[in-house]
């Protein structure tokens, strides 16, 4: 079975840009969830897609979106760059049933975003 | 909205020594994992529980529901060991994780 995998690992971008990042889900796993980890915190969770809805989402402003795709992959779009969205972004993908999202994670090694 | 904390939040040890790391949290909860993260970013899931006691290998983690309060305990540890341990609680619904700060652990030879 195939592991979590991210892209691209590193990002440069200025301030005001689009960013889009991509998530490759383990495979048979329907549910994917994206976290900004900022320098010496912990992640904080931004949303999450089950079958290719937007069922849950952290205290992230709208210029964060996301689509996942019917192989279950998945963007994450950041609009309008800030200089404090510079952080490493994190999803984990993992399978899930009915309401319960009590599944065990599977993460990527994440993209580091710089924002200057 | 749930508070997760973490104690302590830096550990430095000796190889072979006993190491444990608590997570308090603040709201009832359906599972709580515990995962490990390297230098570079890469996070491994090591448990998720709702009770009781899990072990694999030399790492065991317990949780006692009632005192909303969560155990990471290390039997012989190695430098290997060497990582941020991040604990972090799940509601059970579809509002992802709520993490804490994480423990820097460091084992020396």
């Amino acid at each position: 079975e195939t592991g979590v995998t991210q892209s691209p690992t590193h990002l440069i971008k200025t301030r005001g840009q689009q960013v889009t990042l991509r998530c490759s889900s383990q495979s048979g796993h329907n549910t994917v969830s994206w976290y900004q980890q900022a320098l010496g915190q912990g992640p904080q969770f931004i949303f999450q897609y089950y079958r290719e809805e937007e069922n849950g989402r952290g205290n992230f402003p709208p210029r964060f979106s996301g689509l996942q795709f019917p192989n279950y992959s998945s963007e994450l779009n950041v609009n309008a760059l800030e200089l404090d969205d510079s952080a490493l972004y994190l999803c984990a993908s993992s399978l899930n049933r009915g309401a319960s999202y009590n599944s065990p994670l599977h993460f990527g090694n994440g993209t580091r975003l710089t924002v200057t | 909205k749930n508070e997760v904390e973490q104690s302590p939040q830096n550990l430095t040890a000796q190889e072979g020594e006993f190491i444990t790391i608590n997570c308090s949290y603040s709201v009832g909860i359906s599972a709580l994992h515990w995962l490990q993260q390297h230098p570079g970013g890469g996070i491994v899931s090591l448990f998720m529980l709702s009770s009781g006691k899990k072990k694999h290998g030399r790492l065991i983690a317990t949780i006692n529901i009632q005192e909303k309060h969560s155990s990471l305990h290390i039997t012989a540890s190695h430098p290997r060991d060497s990582a941020v341990y991040i604990c972090a609680a799940s509601g059970g619904g579809a509002d992802g994780l709520t993490f804490g700060k994480g423990t820097h652990l460091i084992i020396q030879p």
